[in-house]
């Protein structure tokens, strides 16, 4: 069936240092992929989502490829703020199999920025 | 607009006691979806609604049942608490069972059985 694998954390950076949270996917179909955010003590918040190959999300200085042919979809930011400390979720939502139209979360990558 | 609303936010039960655990959304959504969230297991689903009147199982279904009371609200129970159980449950919807479409996310509730 489909699934999500992204990087293990905790990743702890310092105040404006670049960012790469790594995510792959195993999916029937061409799935729309999606990265959402949850800050302590809240729900997940769509941070940015792209739904066929080739195309980049972006939102808030983070952005995201989807890569078909490394089954990838990392995501970025060029310069992190304290603020930005929160658990980070990749997801896909698949056509067929497994998913069905339903989302598959990855596991979840804990950031930490120091000042 | 409020979103996706979850209704309590914290909660600690017996084992063995029973509980309704509330949604509701108010973005006019077709779909809504239960999910847990466990350390290290990131979100599971439990059940969904793909359309008013309809409900599907998903992943961890097992001690759970379900209601869709209408269009706007979602209801999660459980009917016989067990420890297992103890977990942090979401509540989302979706404007329709699409690959593209997002899933907004309530607040969530705490529960906690003893």
């Amino acid at each position: 069936g489909d699934s999500v694998t992204q990087m293990e954390g905790p990743v702890t950076l310092s105040e404006e240092a670049f960012l790469t949270i790594n995510c792959t996917y195993t999916a029937t179909g061409y799935p729309s992929l999606f990265w959402y955010v949850q800050y302590p003590g809240e729900g997940l918040q769509l941070l940015l989502k792209a739904t066929k190959a080739d195309d980049k999300g972006s939102n808030k200085g983070f952005e995201a490829t989807y890569r078909k042919e490394t089954t990838s979809f990392h995501l970025e930011k060029g310069s992190v703020q304290v603020s930005d400390s929160a658990v980070y979720f990749c997801a896909l939502s698949g056509d067929y199999g497994g998913s069905q139209g339903n989302l598959i979360f990855g596991k979840g990558t804990k950031l930490s920025v120091k000042p | 607009n409020a979103g996706v609303t979850q209704t309590p936010k914290f909660q600690v039960l017996k084992t063995g006691q029973s509980m309704t655990l509330q949604c509701a959304q108010d973005m006019n959504h077709n779909s809504m979806y239960w999910y847990r969230q466990d350390p290290g297991m990131g979100l599971r689903l439990i059940y969904y609604s793909a359309s008013e009147g309809t409900t599907d199982k998903g992943e961890v279904p097992n001690g759970y049942n379900v209601s869709r009371l209408n269009k706007r609200e979602f209801s999660l129970r459980l009917e016989s608490a067990a420890p297992s159980q103890t977990s942090v449950y979401f509540c989302a919807s979706r404007l329709h069972r699409d690959r593209v479409q997002p899933q907004h996310f309530g607040d969530g509730t705490r529960l906690s059985i003893l």
